[in-house]
């Protein structure tokens, strides 16, 4: 069966600091990834997508970058956090051809001070 | 522009009745819907679907109907429990139409409180 990790589950972290998050699926191979933020009161929000290794497509313009170095590895990035990059984030994975399909990881709460 | 809208933010429903959550859209390619479940802390869990050919799908105490004219879906649960107290999420793709790889827009959410 398929399994997604994210970590680590809650990182505070002060404004300016840079930021990795890391998301890894198991039991399947040529997923596409895709990294969301749950602000508070917004819903989920797509930042990033992934149809595969070294391909990204973003969803929305900010200071945050994404990479996938292996098929199954997702990493989400920021150089300098900003006060409003707080918020839950989570990864999700879809079967290779059923995109309307997603399973997402148990999340990342991050809370920049 | 909100293409997929829950207008309710929160539901309150005691426990034994039935709960009603409303998802419109506004989207006309949008042609498959999902509704998850999310537990504080913890990420969505995929609840039920239903394809566009199709104005209901049932899976145990879960029913969605789809009302294409309307361009509006609800997820009823029957009876509700109070571990189904939960952010209810719908979400919409563009899928037998042929949609991209960003897969799902979602809505924001109506936070369903069970109570005893």
């Amino acid at each position: 069966s398929q399994t997604i990790h994210q970590w680590p589950a809650t990182l505070v972290q002060p404004v300016g600091s840079p930021l990795s998050l890391e998301c890894t699926v198991e039991g399947t191979s040529n997923p596409n990834l895709y990294w969301y933020r749950q602000a508070a009161g917004r819903g989920l929000q797509l930042l990033f997508y992934s149809v595969g290794i070294g391909q990204i497509s973003s969803e929305v313009p900010q200071n945050l970058s994404a990479s996938r170095p292996q098929d199954r590895q997702f990493i989400l990035s920021s150089k300098k956090l900003l006060l409003s990059d707080s918020g839950f984030y989570l990864c999700a994975w879809a079967p290779l051809g059923a995109y309307n399909e997603q399973f997402f990881g148990p999340g990342t709460r991050l809370t920049v001070l | 522009d909100q293409q997929v809208k829950q207008n309710s933010p929160s539901l309150s429903v005691q426990e034994g009745r039935i709960s009603i959550l409303n998802c419109d859209y506004t989207n006309s390619m949008f042609d498959y819907f999902l509704w998850y479940k999310k537990y504080p802390a913890e990420g969505p869990t995929f609840l039920i679907s239903i394809s566009s050919i199709k104005d209901k799908n049932e899976d145990g105490r879960f029913t969605v109907f789809l009302n294409k004219s309307a361009k509006h879906l609800s997820l009823h649960i029957v009876p509700s429990q109070p571990g189904d107290s939960a952010v209810y999420f719908c979400a919409a793709s563009a899928w037998y139409s042929g949609g991209g790889a960003d897969g799902l827009t979602f809505g924001k959410g109506t936070h369903l409180i069970i109570q005893p």
